[in-house]
């Protein structure tokens, strides 16, 4: 079945660069989908950053967008975020999830149906 | 921006009914998701689509959404539904999460 695993550094400085890795497996991401990442802060609730698909279509979170990059390595069957000039408030359990994206005969949909299971992240000096 | 308001804290009593709901300004016109999280677990979808169960979701599990509100429902409702639950809806090309409510079965 599908996986996917964050991987990355626990610890991060104020003002520099947070950077994750999403490895997936049992599916190829070049087949489609899109591939995002989404935060939850210590003891409050879940936080969009923004997904990419292998076509190139992506969206972000309008709130960091201006520090968001998101990735996809097709070779390596991953993707990654990096979030720049961290602070404080980006303390966060990070996941990274797939996303079934599209429109029907009604509305858009963007349902995020597989996760991976978490990594903490703690910006500090 | 758009926003989605949920009750923070839903209590039921176990073989009852719990229903938890989402409201955003004409959500009825746009998709509902729910996610299911356990203390320390990433989270799980429940209903996507307004209606339709994930593979594997027991039939228990149930959503609508008219007007300005979804609505997720548990009948029969069992101590391992205890959990965080968010609503979210897809807007402006962007994702919105509900802020979460916590389902306590007592």
């Amino acid at each position: 079945q599908v996986q996917l695993q964050e991987s990355g550094p626990g610890l991060v400085k104020p003002s520099e660069t947070l950077s994750l890795t999403c490895t997936v497996s049992g599916y190829s991401i070049s087949s489609g989908y899109h591939w995002g990442w989404i935060r939850q802060p210590p003891g409050k609730g879940l936080e969009w950053i923004g997904s990419f698909s292998h076509s190139g279509s992506s969206y972000y979170n309008p709130s960091l967008k201006s520090r968001v990059t998101i990735s996809i390595d097709t070779s390596k069957n991953q993707f990654s975020l990096e979030l720049s000039f961290v602070t404080a408030a980006d303390t966060a359990v990070y996941y990274c999830a797939r996303a079934d994206y599209g429109a029907n005969s009604r509305y858009y949909y963007y349902n995020m149906d597989v996760w991976g299971k978490g990594t903490t992240v703690t910006v500090s000096s | 921006s758009y926003e989605l308001t949920q009750p923070p804290s839903v209590s039921v009593s176990p073989g009852q009914t719990a229903s938890i709901t989402c409201s955003g300004d004409k959500l009825g016109g746009k998709y509902a998701c729910w996610y299911q999280q356990k203390p320390g677990q990433s989270p799980v979808m429940v209903i996507y689509q307004d209606t339709k169960r994930p593979s594997g979701i027991p039939e228990r599990f149930s959503g609508s959404n008219s007007g300005n509100t979804a609505t997720l429902t548990i009948s029969g409702t069992q101590a391992m539904d205890e959990a965080d639950y968010y609503c979210q809806a897809w807007d402006s090309s962007t994702v919105v999460f509900g802020g979460g409510t916590k389902l306590t079965v007592l």
